[in-house]
């Protein structure tokens, strides 16, 4: 079966780190980009970055690049992305989504992730 | 790069046409015909309805059409249906090689 799993809910202090994990199943790994986006409660979808599994490469939105980090496991067919120093406004649902390749074309999504940030 | 800019709602009644504009730069929407849309209903992921502008994936209806004009794209829901209600986003790459979203539109079908 073709699908994007995510890890589970996470709540997490203000100033920890928390990496989230995108296992994908049913297709080639390394074939196709995995995009990150996030989407705060109420608020619209936002687009982090992307990474492309066969190399490694990563690109991220100006505003997540000193603090978000995307890696791989080819191994296991899995991506992570990391995100550090939470604050409050970091709370939100972040789904990985595969596309062909940089450009904005998602078939595919996990279910979401939600990451809550409270002290 | 700001987000790019959407109504933040629109209304039609059952059968009728609506249209979302989605507007950009030219660095962004303006340069490159890579703009998709997204339908997102409450508490579900995002689903693909248009890709490269104009461009509908299999199994997406035809009552769904894109275009673009400078750094305006729109998308087009003929056939208004109950099913469309919902919340649709653009995203557009830039020249910068990243992504990014529109400001969303709620779709209220009357």
């Amino acid at each position: 079966q073709v699908q994007l799993v995510q890890s589970g809910a996470e709540v997490k202090a203000p100033g920890a780190s928390v990496k989230v994990s995108c296992k994908a199943s049913g297709y080639i790994f390394t074939g196709y980009y995995l995009h990150w986006v996030r989407q705060a409660p109420g608020q619209g979808l936002e687009w982090m970055g992307w990474i492309n599994p066969n190399s490694g490469v990563t690109t991220y939105a100006q505003k997540f690049e000193d603090w978000v980090t995307t890696t791989r496991d080819t191994s296991i067919r899995t991506a992570y992305m990391e995100v550090s120093s939470l604050k409050s406004d970091d709370t939100a649902v972040y789904y990985c989504a595969r596309g062909r390749d940089p450009t904005p074309q998602f078939d595919l999504w996990g279910q979401g992730t939600l990451v809550t940030v409270s002290s | 790069q700001s987000a790019l800019t959407q109504p933040a709602s629109v209304s039609g009644s059952p059968g009728r046409s609506i249209t979302i504009s989605c507007t950009g730069t030219s660095s962004d929407v303006g340069a490159y015909n890579y703009v998709s849309w997204y339908q997102q209903h409450p508490g579900k992921a995002p689903k693909l309805m248009i890709y490269d502008v104009t461009n509908r994936p299999s199994g997406v209806s035809d009552r769904f059409s894109g275009s673009k004009s400078g750094n305006t794209a729109s998308l087009t829901i003929s056939g208004l249906q109950a099913e469309d209600e919902a919340d649709y986003y653009c995203i557009s790459y830039t020249s910068s090689t990243t992504l990014v979203f529109g400001t969303g539109t709620k779709v209220t079908v009357l």
